[in-house]
Order: structure tokens, then C-alpha cells, then sequence
């Protein structure tokens, strides 16, 4: 099975900061990744798909970009309604594998 | 507006069973293949199953392979989960959610997820 592996594990950024997570499949998905946000005690949420695509209603400070087996999730200026875990997922093929999570905090 | 709503959860012994059920609305429930994904405490999402829109093809994670079973009953709008075996380490939080895309698609991934029902394994 293919394994989605997310860094930094959490992070702590101050406001407007531009923040960076990252997630690499084992093996290469072409564009078929997924990211979630999930706030605290919320459900998951849908932010971008197709790898770079930004979800009707997502905030455009979000961005993602990637192909194959590296991509990235960016937020262009940290917001502290952006505190949430972010988490990658495949889609390609069973396993719909997801990423271990990222915790964004503000400093 | 898409609804989905998870009912069944609870606590459970070890070895026991429960079935957990997701009632859909506001969309059209039998176009599009539906997961169940789960999370436990203070843990990241983990996928569980999934079922094709017309209820003929299924997959499962290994962690849950040969216990559990996926499901769908598209005239009651309404995906299952049947938990057979359980164990403490499925106390989670089970997720029901909707694939984007109709029928066999590329657009799997999951625009609306479930509040979510809490199960509890532990004697």
C-alpha cells in the first residue's frame, strides 16, 4: 500500500506568517490528493482537491501544489481561525490513505 | 443541503457487535460511493471502508478486513456499518462521508463528512 507521510508534524507561526506543510506518497498518485482541515472538536473539512484545486468556499490564502509523490499546502498569511489539524490524503486507488496530520498553532 | 447524520454508536464490550448506521439527505444518495472513516482519541483520520455507489463493490482497511462490513440500502438513503469483533483499539469516532463524484469516478475524495458517532470498546 501506498503511505502518506506529512511534515512537520505541528508547527507554531505567528499571525500572517506564511505557512508550508508538506506530503510525500511512497509512491507516485499523479494529482489524485486531497487535504482536509479539521478544527478542534469539528468535523473534517474539505480544502483542496486534485491537488491544487481550492474547494468552493475555502479562504483563498489556501493554496496547493504538487504531482506525484511531493506536495505542499500553503497558507499565505496565517489567520488565527486557521488553528486546526491539516491532514493529506490519496485518492487514487483503495487505500484512501490519509497523512498522519499537521497541528497549526499561533505563536 | 447535504445531511449526514451517524446513529448506532456506543459502548461496547470486546467481542461484541454493533452496527452503525448514516442517514443521507439533500442529495442523490444512490450516484455516489460512501466511506466510513474513523478517528481515535486525540488521533489523525483513518480510513475504514467504502462502498460503490450501486452497492457491488467494497474495500476495506486491513485493520478492519473480515470484521466489519460496509453496506447501503439506496431506497432508505441509508449507509451501515456492521462491526463484528471488536476490540479496544476501534474506540473512535466513525465518520460517515459522501464521495464528490457519481458513480465509478476519479472525483473519490469526500466533500461532506457526517457529525460523526462515538464508539466506545471496553469491558
Amino acid at each position: 500500500d501506498i503511505q502518506m507521510t506529512q511534515s512537520p508534524s505541528s508547527l507554531s507561526a505567528s499571525v500572517g506568517d506564511r505557512v508550508t506543510i508538506t506530503c510525500r506518497a511512497s509512491q507516485g498518485i499523479s494529482n489524485y490528493l486531497a487535504w482536509y482541515q479539521q478544527k478542534p472538536g469539528k468535523v473534517p473539512k474539505l480544502l483542496i482537491y486534485a491537488a491544487s484545486t481550492l474547494q468552493s468556499g475555502a479562504p483563498s490564502r489556501f493554496s496547493g501544489s504538487g504531482s506525484g509523490t511531493d506536495f505542499t499546502l500553503t497558507i499565505s498569511s496565517l489567520q488565527p481561525e486557521d488553528v486546526a489539524n491539516y491532514y493529506c490524503q490519496k485518492y487514487n486507488s483503495d487505500p484512501w490513505t490519509f497523512g498522519q496530520g499537521t497541528k497549526v498553532e499561533i505563536k | 443541503q447535504v445531511q449526514l447524520v451517524e446513529s448506532g454508536g456506543g459502548v461496547v464490550q470486546p467481542g461484541r457487535s454493533l452496527r452503525l448506521s448514516c442517514a443521507a439527505s439533500g442529495f442523490t444518495f444512490s450516484r455516489h460511493g460512501m466511506h466510513w472513516v474513523r478517528q481515535a482519541p486525540g488521533k489523525g483520520l483513518e480510513w475504514v471502508a467504502v462502498i460503490a455507489y450501486d452497492g457491488s463493490i467494497q474495500w476495506y482497511a486491513d485493520s478492519v478486513k473480515g470484521r466489519f462490513t460496509i453496506s447501503r440500502d439506496n431506497s432508505k438513503h441509508t449507509l451501515y456499518m456492521q462491526m463484528n469483533s471488536l476490540r479496544a483499539e476501534d474506540t473512535a469516532v466513525y465518520y460517515c462521508a459522501k464521495e464528490k463524484g457519481e458513480g465509478y469516478n476519479s472525483e473519490s475524495y469526500f466533500d461532506y463528512w457526517g457529525q460523526g458517532t462515538l464508539v466506545t470498546v471496553s469491558s
